[in-house]
């Protein structure tokens, strides 16, 4: 089965920076997203890892541990539009499936405070 | 540019009368998936069509059906929606390399 657990809520202030983990349990691992979602809004897509490490693109950088079943998202130089809820997501090719449904967390809620 | 689009954005219908939701793409994405959102939740697959292949989740409630009639067009369709149904629901796209999901704005179902 599939379990994704991720901090409900986090604070920061603006010009900080925030670590927000993520730990999976999968069958047929095959990539972790991290997803941002304002309030009422779609999810929009901010990363891809499927092998181990850091991925940076901007002020937003994920980190994968595939042994340690461990993810987690960093955000730098915080600002207040940051405030979103973040959600973690895995892609896992169980059933044989090769489509790679993804199975996405219940989602950390960001408040950053000036 | 390059979009997902669901119509309408807030839909509001009463206990029991069928509603459906629409959304299209002009990604020209094999792939496209229902999710529904309940407040403060994960999103939930309900289904997805590769193609004109339809995936069921087994959990769905058969209350819940979709259509595919061609690429650019999905829709959701909920025969009798109870009050348990209100909710946002998120449709999706991805291509062949389900390296990315592309989400519309969502449609927020209101029950009365």
């Amino acid at each position: 089965g599939q379990n994704i657990d991720q901090p409900t809520e986090m604070t920061a202030t603006e010009g900080a920076i925030v670590q927000i983990n993520c730990t999976y349990q999968t069958s047929g691992f095959n990539g972790l997203f991290w997803y941002q979602q304002h309030a009422g809004e779609a999810p929009t897509f901010l990363s891809y890892n499927v092998l181990d490490g850091l991925e940076e693109k901007g002020r937003f950088s994920s980190f994968l541990s595939r042994s340690k079943g461990y993810s987690y998202l960093l955000l730098k130089e915080l600002q207040m539009k940051d405030s979103a809820s973040y959600l973690c997501a895995v892609r896992d090719l169980d059933r044989g499936s090769t489509l790679g449904r993804l199975y996405f967390g219940r989602g950390t809620q960001l408040t950053v405070w000036p | 540019d390059a979009m997902v689009i669901q119509n309408p954005r807030y839909q509001v219908t009463q206990f029991g009368k069928p509603v459906t939701l629409s959304c299209s793409q002009t990604l020209n994405h094999n792939v496209m998936y229902w999710y529904q959102q309940k407040s403060s939740q994960a999103p939930k697959l309900l289904f997805h069509y590769y193609d004109k292949d339809f995936n069921n989740e087994a959990d769905t409630p058969d209350n819940f059906q979709s259509r595919r009639p061609n690429t650019s067009f999905c829709f959701l369709d909920i025969r009798s929606p109870g009050l348990g149904d209100a909710a946002m629901y998120l449709c999706a796209t991805s291509g062949s390399s389900y390296n990315e999901q592309f989400f519309g704005p969502g449609t927020r179902l209101t029950v009365l």
